[in-house]
Order: C-alpha cells, then structure tokens, then sequence
C-alpha cells in the first residue's frame, strides 16, 4: 500500500533553516511528482511548491520563492523539503503528498510534521 | 494566486444532505475541470475525497459526490453521518502555480 512516512517534529530559531524528509513506499516513486504543503495553526492549506521525482523539475509557490527547496533521492525513494530563514510564521504542520498526473490530485499524504519557530 | 472562497462552516443533522461551496475564478475553477475536495479531521492528514470535480478515489462513501458550474465547485454530502464532521478543503488546477486551495468548510453534524 502507498505510504508516505515524513520525518519527526523540528523546533528552530528565527533564521533557521529546516529539512523535512518524506520517505515514500509502496508504488514507483520516479512515476509521481511530490507536492509540499503547509498548514499553520488554526489555518487553511497552502501549497508550497511540486517536484518531479522523475527528473527534478521543480515549480515554487511564488511568496516562498528564494527561501525554499525541494529535493528527491530516488536512491531511497525520498523526497526532502528545506525552508531557509525561518520566521516565526513560518511554524505550521508541514505534509508531502504524492501528485499524481494520472488523476490531477494529491491522492496520498504523510502524517505532517511540525516545525516551531521559536526564539 | 489567491485562494479559492469556501464558506467558513456549514451544518446538517444525521440524515440530512448539505453542499459545501468552492468559488474562483476564470483563472482556475473556470478553465479547468480539475477540482478536488479533501476531508480533515482534527490532528490528521488531509484525505482525498473527489478529484476531476466529480470522480471518487476507491474507497470513498458514495453519499460524496462533487459539481461545478462557472467558476464555482460543489461538494454534497448525502445521508450525513456522525463521522463526516470534518473540515473540507477544495483545491483547484490553476496553471502556472497548480495547485490553488480553498480557505476551508467546517462541517458539523448536529
């Protein structure tokens, strides 16, 4: 069965950086893209940006432009998630899903991990 | 992009059906066919409940189904359940930036 299992919960200080595993399982990861998206507090979704783990095309949500990045290792199955010069609303749950062409949707998502900004 | 706009919470008793709206614009919802719902339940991860607007991934209850008309998205939930009290996302294709999300719907089940 797919599963995306996504690395624990992170606390960092203002102008951190963070890197957030997802570790996928159970289908052929170069066949689907991986989404990143947030979720603050109390709040809605926001996507955060896409990569294609076949070829390591990436698409950034603009306002993240410049402080985000997202990587795969197909080696491992892994897609990675770094946010750089953290901010305090920068603390949100944060899930990888996997993005699927075939259905044009986020079919299956990992549990999400914490990041705290917090001086 | 701005997020699409969800009424902020909606309510039904057992039973009852009720439709949860999603609007957009031209840019996203009205260009594409390509709408999504998902259910959230506190402290878990969203699940996908319709995509292409109107189709449901297996496994999914049939009481969900989802519409679009114009630049608006639907979602209805028939025969509510005590298990269907959730928030609910809709998320639309919107080209260049692909993925827009709706500010959520809180659903309670009186």
């Amino acid at each position: 069965q797919v599963q995306l299992v996504q690395s624990g919960a992170e606390v960092k200080k203002p102008g951190a950086s963070v890197k957030v595993s997802c570790k996928a399982s159970g289908y052929t990861f170069t066949s689907y893209g991986i989404s990143w998206v947030r979720q603050a507090p109390g709040q809605g979704l926001e996507w955060m940006g896409w990569i294609s783990a076949y070829n390591g095309n990436t698409n950034y949500a603009q306002k993240l432009q410049g402080r985000v990045t997202m990587t795969t290792d197909t080696s491992t199955s892994t897609a990675y998630m770094e946010l750089r010069s953290l901010r305090s609303d920068d603390t949100a749950v944060y899930y990888c899903a996997r993005d699927s062409d075939y259905i044009a949707a986020l079919d299956y998502w990992g549990q999400g991990t914490l990041v705290t900004v917090s001086s | 992009q701005s997020a699409l706009t969800q009424p902020a919470s909606v309510s039904g008793s057992p039973g009852q059906s009720i439709t949860i709206s999603c609007t957009g614009t031209s840019s996203d919802v009205g260009s594409y066919n390509l709408v999504s719902w998902y259910q959230q339940h506190p402290g878990k991860a969203p699940k996908l409940m319709i995509y292409e607007g109107s189709k449901r991934p297996s496994g999914v209850s049939n009481r969900f189904s989802g519409s679009k008309s114009g630049n608006t998205a639907s979602l209805t939930i028939s025969g509510l359940q005590a298990e269907d009290e959730a928030d609910y996302y809709c998320c639309s294709y919107a080209g260049s930036s692909p993925w827009v999300f709706g500010g959520g719907t809180k659903l309670t089940v009186l």
